[in-house]
């Protein structure tokens, strides 16, 4: 059962374009969610996060959507540029209780110059 | 210091044989975590630390014993792994129940043959 879904696997953007990259989740108990961006043989870098208290969150580039009602949060990257071409990550926990992360399966970001 | 680091890098066994993984961190976080990652996969929570005491076994064969000699230091003892066990090595680490966001050291690739 996964709860934490990422429906598209990759996602091609030009440079200097908008990327949005869509998370779905099922449980009504996850409060926190978190972005990750990976290249290959690394581990995952940590971009930016959303409390459930909040719709919206924003880091330079990076901006972080969270609609509640639908259980759904993306990722927008504007502008995109070719280092941001990695395999992006969705995660999601619940606050103050496991420490245990759930992640989705990743999208991978290819940005063309 | 904001790094998680690992070692070794690469690490290539045979079925046999016993090593060990380390990880290291000096940010003060209290929660310490090892991941497993297979190609194109999300990493798998397999054990938290939290405050040095373990918290989380995702049910991980008794091939894989983890180690927290303090809390700066997370070790992953391995023993008579399997082919299949070849993976991404990740470990993390938070602040604990105060903190969300987890930071991924670089991983170590393990080949066992």
């Amino acid at each position: 059962d996964q709860q934490v879904k990422q429906n598209s696997p990759s996602l091609s953007v030009q440079e200097g374009r908008i990327s949005i990259l869509n998370c779905d989740y099922t449980n009504s108990m996850f409060d926190y969610f978190l972005w990750y961006k990976k290249y290959p043989a690394e581990g995952p870098t940590f971009l930016i996060s959303i409390s459930s208290i909040k719709d919206k969150n924003e880091d330079g580039r990076f901006t972080v959507f969270l609609n509640k009602s639908a259980k759904h949060l993306s990722l927008h990257i504007v502008p995109s540029q070719p280092g941001d071409s990695a395999v992006y990550f969705c995660a999601a926990k619940t606050q103050g209780g496991s420490e245990k992360l759930v992640f989705g399966k990743g999208t991978k970001l290819t940005v063309n110059p | 210091d904001t790094e998680v680091t690992q070692t070794p890098k690469h690490l290539v066994m045979g079925m046999t044989n016993k090593k060990s993984l380390k990880c290291e961190q000096h940010m003060g976080h209290r929660a310490m975590y090892w991941y497993k990652q297979k190609a194109k996969k999300p990493p798998e929570l397999m054990f938290v630390y939290s405050y040095e005491k373990l918290s989380i076994n995702e049910s991980v064969p008794s091939r894989f014993s983890p180690e927290c000699p303090n809390s700066s230091l997370l070790n992953l003892h391995l023993h008579a792994l399997q082919p299949e066990d070849s993976a991404l090595y990740l470990c993390a680490s938070s602040q604990g129940w105060a903190g969300n966001e987890q930071f991924f050291g670089p991983g170590t690739r393990l080949t066992v043959l």
